[in-house]
């Protein structure tokens, strides 16, 4: 499985983040696995932000779980990330990353991420 | 919530040294959720161990890991030029269900 994330490289504090990514190499709702979204603030560690299962369920961090939304499009297999109400402390690369169900809870695969950067 | 704590911030060592790198949770964690990354700059991370003490797809078996309930270690055998990076330890399972520890950055003597 190979994952790539794509978006607006600069959103304005207040509005809506919205990434995507596009999987390859297996559908995205072909059963097993987890899709989630994950970032990284400049020079700062890893937070986890959420994961939507291959049926559609979502399951978010709880400090953000009020400004998150983690969807998905099976016909593009893809999945996205919207994040509301921005400030400059989201700013930071985003990656995106599938984790098997049953598995270790570990990540295998990430996409490359992007920077996204909050800034008026 | 679970704290992930690493040790030490920063490791120094010369290629061809053992390194050793910690990994400490404010709770137990299952063996079976535990995982270490190594990232360099500029790159997502890349998951080394698994499970503890399984080695990834791919990644050289001077990679060893071992630990169980709230202690961990990474343990490179002998560093390769290569190996200097980030380290990162991850836990699955306990609230807010995945997080990730603060790192060790290994840098060469």
């Amino acid at each position: 499985v190979q994952l790539q994330e794509s978006g607006p490289g600069l959103v304005k504090p207040s509005q809506t983040l919205s990434l995507t990514c596009t999987v390859s190499g297996g559908a995205i709702n072909s059963g097993g696995y987890y899709w989630n979204w994950i970032r990284q603030h400049p020079g700062k560690g890893l937070e986890w932000i959420g994961y939507i299962y291959y049926s559609g369920r979502t399951y978010y961090n709880p400090s953000l779980k009020s400004r998150v939304s983690i969807s998905m499009d099976t016909s593009k297999n893809q999945f996205s990330l919207k994040l509301d109400s921005v400030t400059v402390a989201d700013t930071a690369v985003y990656y995106c990353a599938s984790r098997v169900g049953g598995g270790s809870g570990s990540f295998p695969a990430w996409g490359q991420g992007t920077l996204v950067t909050v800034s008026s | 919530d679970i704290v992930l704590t690493q040790s030490p911030g920063t490791l120094s060592l010369s290629p061809g040294e053992r390194a050793t790198l910690s990994c400490r949770a404010s709770q137990s964690v299952n063996s079976s959720y535990l995982a270490w990354y190594q990232q360099k700059p500029g790159q997502a991370p890349r998951l080394l161990i698994h499970a503890t003490s399984r080695r990834a797809s791919g990644i050289p078996d001077r990679f060893s890991g071992r630990g169980s309930g709230t202690d961990f270690i990474l343990t490179i055998s002998r560093l390769e030029p290569e190996d200097f990076a980030l380290y990162y330890c991850q836990q699955f399972g306990n609230s807010p269900l995945c997080s990730f520890g603060p790192g060790t950055k290994l840098e060469i003597k």
